[in-house]
């Protein structure tokens, strides 16, 4: 069965450093999805792409964070500095198309410290 | 602003007995419904959808949608341990890219 690839799957970081994560989504699925979670929540839409394309960033702390998914295949968000509030599971979802469920990948789990 | 509402529990359930999880919305627009099961530490796992009213079911689990209520439930029958999770219950938004409005989710224990 096909996955999402994401890596790492822990992180623990200092605070005012910066952390990268990384996402491979299911071959063909255009959407691409990074969601934060904290403990007893549910997941919080960060950004989403279609393709290269930001679909929605509005959500994202633009100060710290940037997500970027250069050739509309893997992505990476990152970071930079890296705040004690950060820590959370950082998901990374995609979607063959719109109106249809999300494969989620494994997370990673972040800790600021 | 839309709104996808869950007790957030814990629901105890014995082992064998038939779980009912419930979430209710706030879109009228919605018509997609996703139930998502969660273990602690782990990534949400998709284990029903549902695009229209009545009932879908797939194995132990069945999902009741009701558009004119909107509430969408999840059945799980003979509920073992290993049905001990979070579930998230997610709408999808019609006017917002087609995202997922999600639930806080659903703490589901099942008592041996």
């Amino acid at each position: 069965e096909a996955e999402v690839a994401q890596s790492p799957r822990y992180k623990i970081t200092e605070k005012s450093q910066a952390v990268a994560f990384w996402c491979d989504p299911i071959s063909g699925h255009a959407t691409l999805y990074w969601y934060r979670q904290i403990l007893g929540q549910g997941p919080e839409l960060l950004v989403q792409f279609q393709d290269e394309s930001v679909v929605d960033d509005s959500q994202l702390p633009k100060d710290r964070f940037s997500a970027e998914r250069l050739k509309g295949v893997d992505s990476t968000l990152k970071i930079q500095p890296a705040e004690l509030g950060d820590s959370a599971m950082y998901l990374c979802a995609s979607s063959r198309a719109a109106n249809y469920g999300y494969t989620f990948g494994s997370g990673t789990r972040l800790t600021v410290v | 602003q839309k709104e996808v509402e869950q007790n957030s529990g814990p629901l105890s359930v014995p082992e064998g007995a038939i779980a009912s999880l419930n979430c209710t919305y706030s879109d009228r627009g919605s018509q997609s419904f996703f139930w998502y099961r969660q273990y602690s530490g782990k990534s949400p796992e998709l284990i029903m959808s549902i695009y229209s009213n009545g009932d879908k079911e797939d194995g132990r689990f069945t999902a009741q949608l009701n558009k004119a209520s909107q509430y969408v439930s999840l059945l799980i029958r003979d509920s073992q341990p290993s049905d001990s999770a979070t579930y998230l219950c997610a709408g999808v938004s019609m006017d917002s890219n087609y995202q997922l409005i999600w639930g806080a989710g659903t703490k589901l224990i099942i008592k041996p």
